[in-house]
């Protein structure tokens, strides 16, 4: 069974930058896409992007693109989504999730709390 | 962007009674080459990560109680809880993916009445 462990909270300042980082265990990383959600307080699911490790490629939602970067090191089995120029509405809980095509997102990380603040 | 619209946003059932929230997305997410529609409905219960219930608009995830079902076709969706359990209380999304940006629905609030 495929299992997403995500790294720590995180408090940041507006205008830089965060590194979120999602670690694969159970499975073969690289075989499935991964892809970012994230959730603000009190709000809903927004998709940010997603990456296929085994081609490298990426895809971003329209509202995050330029901002947002999503890579793998499959040596570490971990995907990365690095979101820059913070600004207080990014303060929310954002989840890897494994991609598995057809079969939607059926794997989700523990989530990581990000707070923007200055 | 396929934008999601379910309805309605809050919802209260009483123990054992039907629950039924509906999904509509703004064109169609039935894929012609396997006749197949990219929609997917997840439960969140307070404090968790969503959690994967429904694929292909009416395929059950493994080990999803059997009284969740989902049901249509092209851009009109249904969940139905056959009969609500306390557990059930949560919020309820569909999402698309059937384009590459995948879209979710705005999520409807389900309570015991």
């Amino acid at each position: 069974q495929v299992q997403l462990v995500q790294s720590g909270a995180e408090v940041k300042k507006p205008g830089s930058s965060v590194k979120v980082s999602c670690k694969a265990s159970g499975g073969t990383f690289g075989t499935y896409a991964i892809s970012w959600v994230r959730q603000a307080p009190g709000q809903g699911l927004a998709w940010m992007g997603g990456i296929i490790p085994m081609f490298g490629t990426t895809h971003y939602a329209q509202r995050f693109q330029g901002r947002v970067t999503i890579t793998t090191d499959e040596s570490k089995s971990t995907a990365y989504m690095e979101l820059s120029s913070l600004r207080s509405d990014d303060t929310a809980v954002y989840y890897c999730v494994r991609d598995n095509s057809g079969h939607a997102l059926d794997v989700w990380g523990q989530g990581t709390t990000v707070t923007v603040s200055s | 962007d396929i934008v999601m619209t379910q309805s309605p946003d809050s919802l209260a059932v009483s123990l054992g009674e039907r629950a039924t929230i509906n999904c509509k997305s703004s064109q169609s997410v039935l894929h012609s080459s396997n006749n197949k529609n990219y929609l997917a409905w997840y439960q969140q219960q307070a404090g968790q990560p969503p959690k994967l219930l429904i694929y292909w608009a009416s395929t059950r995830e493994s080990g999803v109680p059997d009284r969740f079902s989902g049901s249509g076709s092209g851009t009109d969706f249904t969940l139905t809880i056959s009969s609500l359990q306390a557990e059930d209380v949560a919020v309820y999304y569909c999402q698309q993916y059937y384009s590459s940006s995948y879209t979710f629905g705005q999520g409807t609030k389900l309570e015991i009445k």
